[in-house]
C-alpha cells in the first residue's frame, strides 16, 4: 500500500545550523509530495511540494526534491531560526485521488 | 489566498452534549473538504471527505452516527461530534481543496475539543 516514512524526532539543532529531515515513501505510479509544517497549537500550512520526479519544492529557505530513484523527498535548510521550531510532515497524494497520507511528523527544536 | 478557518478554535463540553465545529473557506470556492483528527504527538487521521451537495465518504471505522457532516455550500462545512464522550477529546482539523481531486488542500488552525 502506499505510505510514508519520516525520521522519527526530536531533532534538536542549535540556531543556523543546517537541517535535513529523511522522508521516503512507498506508492505506485507518481505521487505528488508534500510537506506541511504545523507550528505550537495551529493547523498545518503547506510549505512547499513537488509534483513530477526531478521537481524541487522551495519556500521560505526550505528545499525538498522529489527522488523516483530513491523514492525520497528529504527536507533541507540551509540555516535554521529559532523560528522554524514546528513539527513538519511529509505526505504524498497518489494519482487520481484525494487522500493525503501523512508521516508521522518530525518535531524539530532549534535553541537559540 | 486559499485560507479556511476554523470556528470555534477551542471548546469545553459536558459528556452527552454536541458540538458543532465550523470549516470556512474564505476565499475561494471548496468543492472538497476534508475531516481530520489528530492526537497528541501524532499524525493526521482522515475521518471523512465532504463534497458539497452530496453525502460524506466516511473512512472505516470512523463512526458515520457519532460524526456528522454536512457541506451544505461551497465555503462551509461541519463536523458536529454528537453525544461527545471524553475519548473524543482530540484536535481536530479540516481542509479544503478549490478544483477536487489531486490538488492542494488547505487547512484550517484546528479546533481542540475537551469534552469532561
Amino acid at each position: 500500500g502506499n505510505s510514508v516514512t519520516q525520521m522519527e524526532g526530536p531533532v534538536t539543532l542549535s540556531e543556523e545550523a543546517f537541517l535535513t529531515i529523511n522522508c521516503t515513501y512507498t506508492a505506485t505510479g507518481y505521487p505528488s509530495l508534500f510537506w506541511y509544517v504545523q507550528y505550537p497549537g495551529e493547523g498545518l500550512q503547506l510549505l512547499l511540494k513537488a509534483t513530477k520526479a526531478d521537481d524541487k519544492g522551495s519556500n521560505k529557505g526550505f528545499e525538498a526534491t522529489y527522488r523516483k530513484e530513491t523514492t525520497s523527498f528529504h527536507l533541507e535548510k540551509g540555516s535554521v531560526q529559532v523560528s522554524d521550531s514546528a513539527v513538519y510532515f511529509c505526505a504524498l497524494l497518489k494519482d487520481s485521488s484525494y487522500k493525503l497520507i501523512f508521516g508521522s511528523g518530525t518535531r524539530l527544536l532549534v535553541r537559540p | 489566498g486559499a485560507v479556511v478557518s476554523q470556528h470555534p478554535s477551542w471548546v469545553i463540553c459536558k459528556s452527552g452534549t454536541s458540538v458543532k465545529i465550523e470549516c470556512r473557506s474564505l476565499d475561494f470556492q471548496a468543492t472538497t473538504m476534508f475531516w481530520y483528527r489528530q492526537f497528541p504527538k501524532q499524525s493526521l487521521m482522515l475521518m471523512a471527505t465532504s463534497n458539497e451537495g452530496s453525502k460524506a465518504t466516511y473512512e472505516q471505522g470512523v463512526e458515520k452516527d457519532k460524526f456528522l457532516i454536512n457541506h451544505a455550500s461551497l465555503t462551509l462545512s461541519t463536523l458536529t461530534v454528537t453525544s461527545a464522550h471524553p475519548e473524543d477529546s482530540s484536535f481536530y482539523i479540516c481542509s479544503a481543496t478549490s478544483q477536487g481531486y489531486s490538488e492542494t488542500q488547505y487547512f484550517g488552525p484546528g479546533t481542540r475539543l475537551l469534552v469532561l
